[in-house]
C-alpha cells in the first residue's frame, strides 16, 4: 500500500491527452511538500520528468505538464506518442513518516 | 555530469547480508543526500534509506533494524548493507542522489537485481 495513490493504468490513442492523478494526504502533498514525477522505461532506472510540482528538466518536451492542488497532483501528457508508453511515478516527502514516498506507479499504454 | 556506478552481489540465500556499493563521479557533493531505492519485480519504487555528507542517516522504519548506509568520503562511495534477507527483499536496488535543497532524486544508478533464494 503506497502512501501516494495513483491509478494502476491509463491508456490513450496517439495524439490524445491523458492525465495521471496522485493523491496524498495532509502529511505529504497537503502540507506543502512538492510533488515530482518520474518516467521509467522497462529495465531502466527512473528519470525525472517533472520536479517541484510543475518544472521540466532540460530535454523534457512541453507535452508534459503537471500541477498540484490541495492533497493531490496530476501529470498531463498531450499529443500522446508511442515513446510515452512507460511507467510513471509521483513522489513527495512525508512529514509524519519523515522520509521520501512514492506513488504505486501508473502504466501508460499508447493504443 | 554526475554519474553513479553501482555494484554488488546479485544472488543471496535467505539470512545472508545484502551488500551494495555506489560510486559517485562528476562533481562535489557537499549537501547531497545519498540514498537507496528498491523495486521488487513488477512492483513500484520504495525508498529504503540514505546518508548525507556529514554522516546523518535516515532509514525506512520497516527496515531500521536491518539496514546500514555508510559513506566513504575519500573514495566518494556509499554503501548499503541489509542483514537477514528473505525472499521479500528480492528487488532491483538503485542508488540515487538527492541534491542540495531538493527533495527529489535527480541522479540514479543503473540498478542491481538482487535475488534471495532459499
Amino acid at each position: 500500500q503506497s502512501v501516494l495513490t495513483q491509478p494502476p493504468s491509463v491508456s490513450g490513442a496517439p495524439g490524445q491527452r491523458v492525465a495521471i492523478s496522485c493523491t496524498g494526504s495532509n502529511s505529504n502533498i497537503g502540507t506543502g511538500y512538492d510533488v515530482h514525477w518520474y518516467k521509467q522505461l522497462p529495465g531502466t532506472a527512473p528519470k525525472v520528468l517533472i520536479y517541484n510540482n510543475d518544472n521540466r528538466p532540460p530535454g523534457v518536451p512541453d507535452r508534459f505538464s503537471a500541477s498540484k492542488s490541495g492533497t493531490s497532483a496530476s501529470l498531463a501528457i498531450t499529443g500522446l506518442q508511442a515513446e510515452d508508453e512507460a511507467d510513471y511515478y509521483c513522489q513527495s516527502y512525508d512529514s509524519s513518516l519523515n522520509h521520501w514516498v512514492f506513488g504505486g506507479g501508473t502504466k501508460l499504454a499508447v493504443l | 555530469q554526475v554519474q553513479l556506478q553501482q555494484w554488488g552481489a546479485g544472488l543471496l540465500k535467505t539470512s545472508e547480508t545484502l551488500s551494495l556499493t555506489c560510486a559517485v563521479y562528476g562533481g562535489s557533493f557537499g549537501g547531497y543526500f545519498f540514498t537507496w531505492v528498491r523495486q521488487p519485480p513488477g512492483k513500484g519504487l520504495e525508498w529504503i534509506g540514505g546518508i548525507n555528507h556529514s554522516g546523518r542517516t535516515n532509514y525506512h522504519p520497516s527496515l531500521k533494524s536491518r539496514i546500514t548506509v555508510s559513506f566513504d568520503t575519500i573514495k566518494n562511495h556509499f554503501s548499503l548493507k541489509l542483514t537477514s534477507v528473505t525472499a521479500a527483499d528480492t528487488a532491483v536496488y538503485y542508488c540515487a542522489l538527492v541534491g542540495p535543497t531538493r527533495f527529489y532524486f535527480d541522479n540514479w544508478g543503473r540498478g542491481t537485481l538482487v535475488t534471495v533464494s532459499s
